[in-house]
């Protein structure tokens, strides 16, 4: 059983369509994330939710809209698609608490091509 | 604010030869270290982790790291590569802030 499962795995759409991305983890985990893994492999957070609620919007742009439905899922909504977004997209979750963050399990990614 | 550096983005080793990737840390807090491991076309799989117990860390595949506060390292280490262990290394950093700070990866490639 997937703990961590995102679909679509491959999405190619052209450019200024709207796409959305699903993501469900089963761990009972109380965070869910965004990330977007550029060509060079970077890593870099868009998105963090703590039980529903934003807790992080790492500057991205208005065009993407994150909802978390539930704990167990956070969806991402894309208006406008440009060439630049062409990515791949990772959901993780994790349940953070003290006296830290435990590890995020992550998602296989959704390789995301703008045409 | 918190910041990892890996030191290497790329290591080639031959098989069967120890593997070392590097990375240093910076948190004004007590870190919670990762690091994870990407094969080509997959996801983000998680080798080991430090989170304020043991300082060498003993992960998957023989992995281990040690963390070394006067340093600010957690060097990731395994005695002998395999082929299978090709694949993008990321050190990863969190000090329970709704977020993980990732390196800029490492790519291992093993020789036959």
């Amino acid at each position: 059983d997937t703990a961590v499962s995102q679909t679509p795995k491959y999405l190619v759409t052209q450019m200024g369509n709207d796409k959305s991305i699903k993501c469900e983890q089963n761990l009972g985990h109380d965070t869910m994330y965004w990330y977007k893994q550029d060509s060079k492999k970077f890593l870099k957070i868009m998105f963090s939710y703590n039980n529903k609620e934003l807790i992080i919007n790492e500057t991205v742009p208005n065009r993407f809209s994150p909802k978390s439905p539930d704990k167990a899922h956070l969806n991402l909504h894309i208006n406008s698609l440009e060439l630049g977004d062409s990515a791949v997209y990772f959901c993780a979750s994790s349940q953070v608490g003290p006296p830290g963050a435990t590890e995020a399990f992550f998602g296989q990614g959704t390789r995301l091509t703008v045409v | 604010a918190q910041s990892v550096t890996q030191l290497d983005s790329h290591v080639s080793v031959s098989e069967g030869t120890p593997v070392l990737l590097r990375c240093n840390y910076s948190s004004s807090y007590s870190p919670s270290l990762f690091w994870y491991v990407q094969h080509p076309n997959k996801g983000l799989q998680l080798l080991l982790k430090y989170t304020s117990a043991a300082t060498l860390v003993k992960g998957i595949n023989g992995f281990e790291a040690e963390f070394k506060k006067s340093e600010t390292s957690f060097h990731l280490t395994k005695p002998s590569a395999h082929m299978s262990d090709a694949a993008e290394y990321f050190c990863v950093v969190s000090a329970g802030t709704y977020k993980y700070i990732f390196g800029t990866g490492t790519r291992l490639k093993v020789l036959a």
